[in-house]
């Protein structure tokens, strides 16, 4: 079956540590991207990337890090440096010529204790 | 003045009915928008993609483009309970690296 996995579904997160939220993708996508939801909120864009080992800040990249070492796989890091950690993150990919339709992996929601 | 504005509701529409979900945007550059239906707990699906001005229709759901008015619209007709979830509203701009940026989304409730 073609599409976006993410892991773990759930994450908790002790104050102070560094997480990695896993994204993956059979669907031959070139662009990847990281979203973060908030309780009532739009989704806000963290990192993207529409090639391999290239990537570039969203409009909230602060305290994250990534990584786009295979065209499959574009890992996110929340660092200790993300203030307020705790959301529902969501991985998308997409073709990135012109402005193709952005398909959803089924989410991690990360609770900091 | 946000990039993308939609109105969260909820919405409430009875069963059968047609549920109108809007979305504007302060962009004239913008040209491409996207529908997605978010249930509770989950991930975004799309339902449609408009990036030409008029409509869009397919099946129940018809997307309206009015790039003068700067505003995107989307009509979904004998309104199901299954229909009641979050709608999201993307839009890309042309150069923009594939980017979208999301307004809040609304909430649209059907009764019975």
């Amino acid at each position: 079956d073609g599409g976006i996995t993410q892991s773990p579904k759930y994450l908790f997160r002790k104050e102070g540590q560094n997480v990695t939220l896993s994204c993956e993708q059979n669907l031959n996508h070139d662009a990847m991207y990281w979203y973060r939801q908030d309780p009532g909120q739009g989704l806000r864009l963290i990192y993207y990337s529409q090639i391999v080992n290239d990537f570039q800040k969203g409009d909230i990249a602060e305290g994250y890090s990534v990584s786009r070492e295979k065209k499959e796989s574009f890992p996110l890091t929340v660092t200790s440096a993300q203030k307020n950690p705790t959301a529902f993150y969501l991985c998308a990919s997409s073709f990135s010529s012109g402005q193709d339709t952005q398909y959803f992996g089924p989410g991690t929601r990360l609770t900091v204790l | 003045q946000k990039e993308v504005e939609q109105n969260s509701g909820p919405l409430s529409v009875p069963e059968g009915a047609i549920a109108s979900l809007n979305c504007t945007y302060s962009d004239r550059g913008s040209q491409s928008f996207f529908w997605y239906r978010q249930y509770s707990g989950k991930s975004p699906e799309l339902i449609m993609f408009i990036y030409s001005n008029g409509d869009k229709e397919d099946g129940r759901f018809t997307a309206q483009l009015n790039k003068a008015s700067q505003y995107v619209s989307l009509l979904i007709r004998d309104s199901q309970p299954s229909d009641s979830a979050t709608y999201l509203c993307g839009r890309g701009l042309t150069g923009g690296g594939n980017k979208l940026t999301f307004g809040t989304g609304t909430q649209l409730k059907v009764e019975l």
